[in-house]
């Protein structure tokens, strides 16, 4: 158990709606990134959020955002949903400000979100 | 711009067999790091290990091993007697340097679904 907690673990909707993945890091860790993992694409980055600033996006769609809250809660929001956009959601946590070259990051066990 | 190739998409072995998966990566940052992560079926990513780039000795731990060459840019994962519990998808990943390009995320490649039979 990495301590970082996902939900939900499934979910299915249809094309043209909206969906919110949670995601609570590890007690402590100011840092949460969120990682898309598809058959397409594979492993990508989408974004990171430091003690609730934006430290850096990669390959994020207009369609999704992300926030994190005080209490470091971080949301996923994915809208306008696309048969592409169905695919693993993972959301890692660590305590530092400079990603994975600072330590390594601690993954949760995924959101696998089904668009039908 | 990072990359990071596993040369096996798929490897089939029976259970005791020693097993090497490849990594090769591309950066142009002078400082990164190397990661191994597993995905058993179960779904989530589980740390196996991190290597910074000015530190080239091979790791053991168990019956892991890891072989990184800076000359070749390769940072390769060794089961030794492997067990059919190794089964599952092995990923190598790149960060660059938190000040650098690459910011600090990590650069996974496609994976190498490990299959070990009894």
């Amino acid at each position: 158990d990495s301590g970082v907690t996902q939900t939900p673990k499934h979910l299915i909707t249809a094309t043209g709606q909206r969906v919110t993945l949670r995601c609570s890091p590890r007690s402590g860790d100011l840092s949460v990134y969120w990682y898309q993992q598809s058959l397409d694409q594979g492993l990508q980055f989408l974004i990171h959020y430091y003690n609730g600033e934006e430290r850096a996006k990669g390959n994020i769609l207009e369609r999704f955002s992300a926030q994190q809250f005080p209490d470091l809660h971080s949301e996923l929001n994915l809208s306008s949903l696309e048969l592409g956009d169905s695919a693993l959601y993972f959301c890692a946590s660590s305590p530092f400000k400079g990603g994975a070259s600072t330590g390594e990051l601690f993954f949760g066990e995924g959101s696998r979100l089904t668009v039908l | 711009a990072q990359k990071v190739t596993q040369a096996q998409t798929e490897i089939s072995v029976v259970e005791k067999e020693d097993v090497t998966l490849d990594c090769v990566y591309e950066t142009r940052d002078s400082t990164y790091y190397l990661f191994w992560y597993k995905q058993p079926p179960s779904g989530e990513l589980v740390f196996l290990i991190r290597r910074n780039s000015f530190d080239e000795q091979n790791e053991i731990s168990g019956r892991y091993s890891w072989n990184f060459q800076k000359s070749t840019s390769s940072f390769n994962f060794t089961i030794t007697a492997s067990q059919v519990v190794d089964s599952a998808v092995y990923f190598c990943a790149l960060s660059g340097d938190a000040g650098g390009t690459s910011y600090g995320k990590l650069t996974f490649g496609q994976g190498t679904i490990l299959t070990v039979h009894p």
